[in-house]
């Protein structure tokens, strides 16, 4: 079965402190895995996938296969992070859905 | 190119009646998917549809509930017989046909309509 977990509802850093967002996958094959954003009153976006394997907005995100993980980390957090971060794969054969988890609401305090 | 828009934005619709959420891709997308949320939960997967063809309804209730993408203007959601547990927010997303080399194309969010049943 595919099935995404995201343990924290809520996540609360201060500015400039590391963060990191747990992720973990179960899917029998080899999914792709990505990371959503959805900043307050904005759409829902990608944010990075791990395919590309970029930094965007200072934030990463490494595929490790041996734990099912994809964890999002960024080294200095920022007031403008603050957001609620959902985790997604989708299998690798052509236009698929996403498998979402349940969301974690990262608040930065200044 | 003005995104993915969904309308009505917020609809509220007493126990019994009908609930019709549309749909407009993304101009040059031909990929449709339909996720639900619910009050505390992640989106969860309904529909995915092409012009004209359902391709995976593996997300989709069994009965109320229908989906239709076609030739012409947007795709519907259709949920009859609406209950208390229908209310959530229905997002709807599109995607570019897929291209040479690539195993996925992103999907692009509405802003999701807000059902409430009373």
């Amino acid at each position: 079965a595919q099935r995404v977990t995201q343990p924290e509802k809520l996540l609360s850093v201060f500015k400039g402190a590391p963060v990191e967002l747990k992720c973990n996958y179960s899917y029998s094959g080899s999914p792709e895995l990505f990371w959503y954003v959805q900043y307050s009153r904005q759409r829902l976006q990608l944010l990075l996938r791990h395919i590309s394997r970029e930094s965007i907005k200072g934030f990463t995100a490494d595929l490790n296969k041996g734990e099912t993980s994809f964890h999002l980390k960024k080294p200095f957090a920022q007031e403008e992070d603050s957001a609620m971060y959902y985790c997604a794969l989708s299998g690798n054969q052509g236009a698929q859905k996403l498998v979402f988890g349940q969301g974690t609401r990262l608040t930065i305090n200044p | 190119n003005a995104g993915v828009m969904q309308n009505p934005r917020h609809l509220v619709r007493r126990r019994g009646q009908e609930a019709r959420l549309r749909c407009s891709p993304m101009k040059g997308h031909s990929h449709v998917y339909w996720y639900r949320q619910l009050p505390e939960e992640g989106l969860k997967f309904m529909v995915y549809l092409q012009k004209e063809n359902i391709i995976d309804e593996s997300g989709m209730p069994k009965e109320r509930f229908s989906a239709e993408f076609p030739k012409e203007g947007p795709s519907i959601l259709r949920i009859q017989q609406v209950v208390r547990g229908d209310s959530a927010a229905y997002f709807c997303a599109s995607s570019p046909p897929l291209g040479q080399g690539s195993s996925y194309n992103e999907q692009f969010f509405g802003p999701g309509t807000r059902l409430t049943v009373l």
